[in-house]
């Protein structure tokens, strides 16, 4: 159990599509994580939320990307106008205590751009 | 902004020996390194993590040692088992600064029968 639920967990879209990930926390967390990862790399950071506001985004997030948590406990992640570089897994985590810093990923919606 | 490197970016190691993988990390406001486990197609999962106040700290056969002068974190695989195989991501955050953390570029570790 990752505490926290993805969807879609696959989703395989035409370049120049929209598309929607959805990130649901089991429990309550005060912040909730965004991340990235293309093959053979490691994670990267997008955004976070402290409950309904979205303190940070990383400049990889561009204007296509917006993120949302609208009642502070589910969060959507929208690509607009696909890209081929687009393709990658999109990690939540969410994070109940920022004072010990331990993120648990969920299990991803992995993104292919045709 | 923290810039993280881990070496080697291959490990091959016969079954019961040790693995040693090694990262260093930029940013001297870091003061939490996690280590991460991903399995092919599967998310990563924090297998151990340490804080800037320990030196070592150690979880069965696993443990991680932090040198803060040196700006270095390891990860020990003592007894390595097949079931190890994976790839391991060391990462870096300041806890005080949004806890976003920056990864490496993993290890793919392989142990041989």
């Amino acid at each position: 159990d990752t505490g926290v639920s993805q969807n879609p967990r696959h989703k395989i879209t035409k370049r120049g599509q929209n598309v929607t990930f959805r990130c649901d926390p089991i429990s309550e967390h005060n912040r909730l994580y965004w991340y990235r990862q293309t093959l053979g790399q490691g994670p990267e950071f997008l955004t976070y939320f402290q409950n309904e506001a979205q303190l940070e985004k990383s400049r990889l997030l561009s204007d296509r990307f917006s993120a949302e948590r609208p009642k502070g406990s589910f969060s959507t992640l929208e690509i607009q106008r696909t890209e081929q570089g687009d393709s990658a897994m999109y990690l939540c985590a969410p994070n109940r205590d920022r004072v010990t810093g331990e993120l648990f990923f969920g299990e991803g919606s992995r993104l292919t751009v045709l | 902004g923290e810039n993280v490197e881990q070496h080697p970016s291959t490990l091959s190691v016969q079954e019961g020996d040790s693995a040693v993988i090694k990262c260093t990390y930029s940013d001297s406001a870091s003061n939490y390194f996690p280590w991460y486990k991903q399995e092919l197609g599967k998310r990563p999962q924090l297998i151990i993590d340490i804080r800037s106040n320990v030196g070592e700290k150690k979880d069965q056969r696993i443990a991680v040692t932090l040198n803060k002068t040196a700006k270095h974190f390891s990860l020990h695989i003592t007894e390595t088992q097949p079931e190890d195989s994976a790839v391991y991501f060391c990462a870096a955050a300041f806890t005080g600064g949004g806890n976003k953390l920056t990864f490496g570029t993993g290890t793919q570790l392989k142990v041989e029968l």
